[in-house]
């Protein structure tokens, strides 16, 4: 079945730092793949998504590549603040309205 | 004017007792959607309906039901409520264009003691 892994948490950093978020898929479909960002005490809020292989994403400062040969869709943000700090879920959509979400990865910035 | 709004916001529940979560959307989309976070599983989709009258069965259905009577409103339904259903409960709207995007509501935090 489709399924997705993610960088697992947390993961502590302090502001000014670069940061890698690993998402892989597994799937022999080409879907669309989504970040989406979970502030404390709210619901999921969507970062950015990218509908085409090969394609890059990008908003805030992060960004990510749609990888179809690798199947990865990594996040990046070359310096990292401490408002970036919450939950991080990647999440393809294959069919149906279905968004398969990772199992999150928690971030944390010290100032 | 938040477009997809939850209540109750919080919940305390008796074990063995029936609980209803209500969801709403104004953003005038075709399907929503249940999930429940619990700590190192992420988001995991109990239910979803693609319209009115109509209700899917997600990944962890079990113990759980849906209704979706019209366009704007989809509720989940506990007929017994246990303690391991306790968790924090995220609903979501969404429609084809967009490539699927969803939009979630702030949560439904629900303790079954």
């Amino acid at each position: 079945g489709d399924s997705v892994t993610q960088t697992e948490g947390p993961v502590t950093l302090s502001e000014g730092t670069s940061l890698t978020v690993n998402c892989s898929y597994e799937t022999k479909q080409y879907p669309t793949l989504f970040w989406y960002v979970q502030y404390p005490g709210e619901g999921p809020q969507l970062l950015f998504k990218v509908p085409k292989a090969n394609e890059k994403g990008s908003n805030r400062g992060f960004e990510a590549t749609y990888n179809k040969e690798a199947t990865s869709f990594h996040l990046q943000k070359a310096s990292v603040q401490e408002s970036d700090s919450a939950v991080y879920y990647c999440a393809p959509h294959y069919n149906q309205g279905k968004l398969i979400f990772g199992q999150g990865t928690k971030l944390s910035i010290k100032p | 004017e938040a477009a997809v709004t939850q209540s109750p916001r919080n919940k305390v529940a008796v074990t063995g007792g029936k609980v209803t979560l209500s969801c709403n959307q104004t953003n005038n989309h075709n399907n929503m959607y249940w999930y429940r976070q619990d700590t190192g599983h992420g988001l995991r989709l109990i239910h979803y309906s693609y319209g009115a009258g109509s209700t899917e069965k997600g990944d962890i259905p079990d113990g759980y039901k849906a209704s979706r009577p019209s366009q704007e409103n989809f509720s989940l339904i506990l007929e017994l409520a246990t303690p391991s259903q306790t968790s924090v409960y995220f609903c979501a709207s969404g429609d084809w264009d967009n490539y699927a995007e969803q939009f979630f509501g702030p949560g439904t935090r629900l303790t079954v003691l």
